[in-house]
């Protein structure tokens, strides 16, 4: 059965960056789209980003310029940086595993548990 | 405000069905991109429900089904259970966004 674990600081200040690690068990971080996607309290799912296991990414547009991911096969896992955050970027993170058939058809089978992130000073 | 509407809310009694809708457009659902649900209980992180439109994982019960039709989708949950109370999210691709969307969630109140 395949894991995901987020880990990383639940508090950031205003104007720095945002780093999270997500730990992938019970099966190999290759051939998949891993994925991060958040969730303000009370609103709904936000996709941020995807990175293949050959270093390929795809972020969302809206982000794409204070985003980055990266992979680390040898340790099974995968780390988001998000920069110049602000209260707005305060949501549950989660890390996902995804499904990528074609060009557009991606969707998520494994998520992780979700680590809460506040920005605040 | 998301690109895929969906009801902020909708309720059944136990045994009943309930269809949640999830409405876009030529960008999304209309141009042929297929939709995939998830369904989020309290306090978890979501969990895939349908996938492709219509496909069910292993292991999620056949009271679920995922329909698409035009700029559409609708997923439908039969014999409405009390475990079923849940937030419910659709997902598609958007090519005026370029990326991969959600829609804005459904809370399902079992009455």
């Amino acid at each position: 059965q395949v894991q995901l674990q987020e880990s990383g600081p639940g508090l950031v200040k205003p104007s720095e960056t945002l780093s999270l690690t997500c730990t992938v068990s019970g099966g190999s971080i290759s051939g998949y789209y891993w994925s991060w996607i958040r969730q303000p309290p009370g609103k709904a799912l936000e996709w941020i980003g995807c990175i293949y296991h050959s270093g390929s990414t795809i972020y969302n547009p809206s982000l794409k310029s204070r985003v980055t991911t990266s992979v680390d096969t040898s340790k099974n896992q995968f780390s988001l940086k998000l920069t110049s955050v602000t209260a707005a970027d305060t949501a549950m993170y989660f890390c996902a595993r995804g499904i990528r058939r074609s060009t557009y058809y991606y969707y998520f089978d494994y998520w992780g548990q979700g680590t809460l992130v506040t920005v605040s000073s | 405000q998301s690109v895929l509407t969906q009801p902020p809310s909708v309720s059944g009694a136990p045994g009943q069905r309930v269809t949640i809708s999830c409405t876009g457009s030529s960008f999304n659902i209309g141009a042929t991109y297929d939709v995939h649900w998830y369904q989020q209980l309290p306090g978890t992180a979501p969990k895939l429900l349908i996938y492709g439109n219509s496909n069910r994982p292993s292991g999620v019960p056949d009271r679920f089904s995922g329909s698409k039709s035009g700029t559409s989708a609708s997923l439908a949950i039969t014999g409405l259970q009390a475990e079923d109370e849940a937030d419910y999210y659709c997902q598609s691709y958007d090519s005026s966004l370029s990326g991969w969307v959600f829609g804005g969630g459904t809370k399902l109140t079992v009455l």
